[in-house]
């Protein structure tokens, strides 16, 4: 159980085009998904976390209108990299909490991340 | 803002060693999360300690938690090759996580 699903796993795009990118938690439901940006050999930056029903919250330094984020239902974010540029290129994870579930709301259920590059 | 920092190494071990990495911090925190990430693909949530727990375990693996040194340790004991991965802890407060820089380990067979 607990399994949180992205798509697509990998995308290459133009620079100036839009890409989106889904999780999906499939087999629980999650009020709360967070968005990960992670580049090579370094940690996770959390880049906001997103709330069904409301707006995401963003963390310092992501631009929301560059980076924007629907969670329209329990089981579902995405996010949209709008006019993609290179340095926009990355690998973007997310995560989705559980509800209902006390002994497992603390853990975070990762998806398996999303590849950009952008050329 | 809350930040869990792993010393950043590098660990090539011998299959059947055990491994051991630390992860710091600096502010206070609801718990405190080890994950393993292979490379290239998402991370695994391995174990979770809670601010008032100081040694966990789980399998092969051994958590401790000081948290007046504000400091964790992960152990992995009888290393395996499928352990290779790089692992992360990541500190919880205010609804968020914080990840540390992450420690490579590579078990060599």
């Amino acid at each position: 159980g607990a399994v949180v699903s992205q798509h697509p796993s990998w995308v290459i795009c133009k620079s100036g085009t839009s890409v989106k990118i889904e999780c999906r938690s499939l087999d629980f439901q999650a009020t709360t998904m967070f968005w990960y940006r992670q580049f090579p050999k370094q940690s996770l930056m959390l880049m906001a976390t997103s709330n069904e029903g409301s707006k995401a919250t963003y963390e310092q330094g992501v631009e929301k209108d560059k980076f924007l984020i629907n969670h329209a239902s329990l089981t579902l974010s995405t996010l949209t990299v709008t006019s993609a540029h290179p340095e926009d290129s990355s690998f973007y994870i997310c995560s989705a909490r559980e509800v209902g579930r006390e002994d497992r709301q603390e853990t975070q259920y990762f998806g398996p991340g999303t590849r950009l590059l952008v050329l | 803002s809350q930040q869990g920092e792993e010393d950043p190494q590098a660990l090539s071990i011998q299959e059947g060693e055990n491994a051991t990495m630390n992860c710091s911090y600096k502010t206070s925190i609801n718990n405190l999360q080890w994950y393993r990430q292979n490379s290239g693909r998402g991370l695994v949530h391995l174990i979770l300690i809670r601010s008032n727990e100081r040694e966990k375990h789980s399998g092969r693996l051994r958590v401790t938690l000081d948290t007046s040194k504000k400091s964790s340790s992960l152990l992995i004991t009888a290393s395996r090759a499928a352990d290779t991965a790089s692992y992360f802890c990541a500190t919880e407060g205010n609804n968020r996580l914080a990840f540390g820089k992450g420690n490579q380990v590579v078990v060599i067979p």
